[in-house]
């Protein structure tokens, strides 16, 4: 059991639904990321917090919208999805952004599949 | 463009000695972290190097060069339990970390 937790880990849905991820950290951490993994692929980050604030926001489609109502916890709500959105969601948190060690906490993930 | 290159797997025999290369271009070095993930689980920290050498934490080291741009990590007394993908990640002058696709590393008897 790792300090993230993410809900739910699977699922499944249309490209005309609307669905969230969740996720949740008991780590005092004052940071917050989505990541896409796809097969093969390098992670690519999607969204960053910071003490709630949006730091980065790496050229997401709009279909994927975060919120971060406080720092324990991160929202991804996702609509009008593509099936190429196909994979796994990784959330992570760290003590801050930037300099030091900064290691990244993961949760383990949301395996998301678009029909 | 910034980029990170490691095998993309690589197989091992239980009770051996094996060595994960990683070799990175990027705009700046701020240090290069390892993590390994074992199938739908989560990523977990492995190691931080910021300074050229070797860091070793029991049966794993990992190595820095940073005027060749290139790591590794080293895996000794290899376990069942170590099979499972190794990322390479660094973290460039704008504090922006870099992946690597990740390394799955299949140990048998």
């Amino acid at each position: 059991e790792t300090g993230v937790t993410q809900t739910p880990r699977h699922l499944v849905m249309g490209m005309t639904n609307k669905k969230s991820l969740k996720c949740e950290q008991h780590l005092g951490h004052n940071a917050m990321y989505w990541y896409k993994q796809s097969a093969k692929k390098p992670l690519e980050l999607m969204f960053v917090y910071s003490l709630e604030e949006r730091v980065e926001n790496n050229s997401v489609p709009s279909r994927f919208s975060p919120e971060c109502p406080n720092s324990s916890h991160l929202f991804l709500h996702l609509h009008t999805l593509q099936p190429e959105d196909s994979a796994l969601y990784l959330c992570a948190s760290s003590q801050d952004i930037g300099s030091g060690a900064n290691v990244l906490t993961f949760g383990a993930g949301s395996r998301l599949t678009v029909l | 463009g910034q980029n990170i290159d490691q095998p993309t797997e690589m197989t091992a025999t239980e009770g051996a000695i094996v060595q994960i290369n990683c070799t990175y271009q990027t705009s700046g070095f701020n240090g290069l972290f390892w993590y390994q993930q074992h199938a739908g689980e989560a990523p977990t920290f492995l190691s931080y190097n910021v300074l050229d050498g070797l860091e070793e934490k029991g049966r794993f080291s990992s190595f820095l060069s940073r005027s060749k741009g290139y790591s590794y990590l080293l895996l000794k007394e290899l376990q069942m339990k170590d099979s499972a993908s190794y990322l390479c990640a660094v973290r460039d002058s704008n504090y922006q970390l870099i992946w690597g696709a990740g390394t799955k590393l299949i140990i048998k008897p």
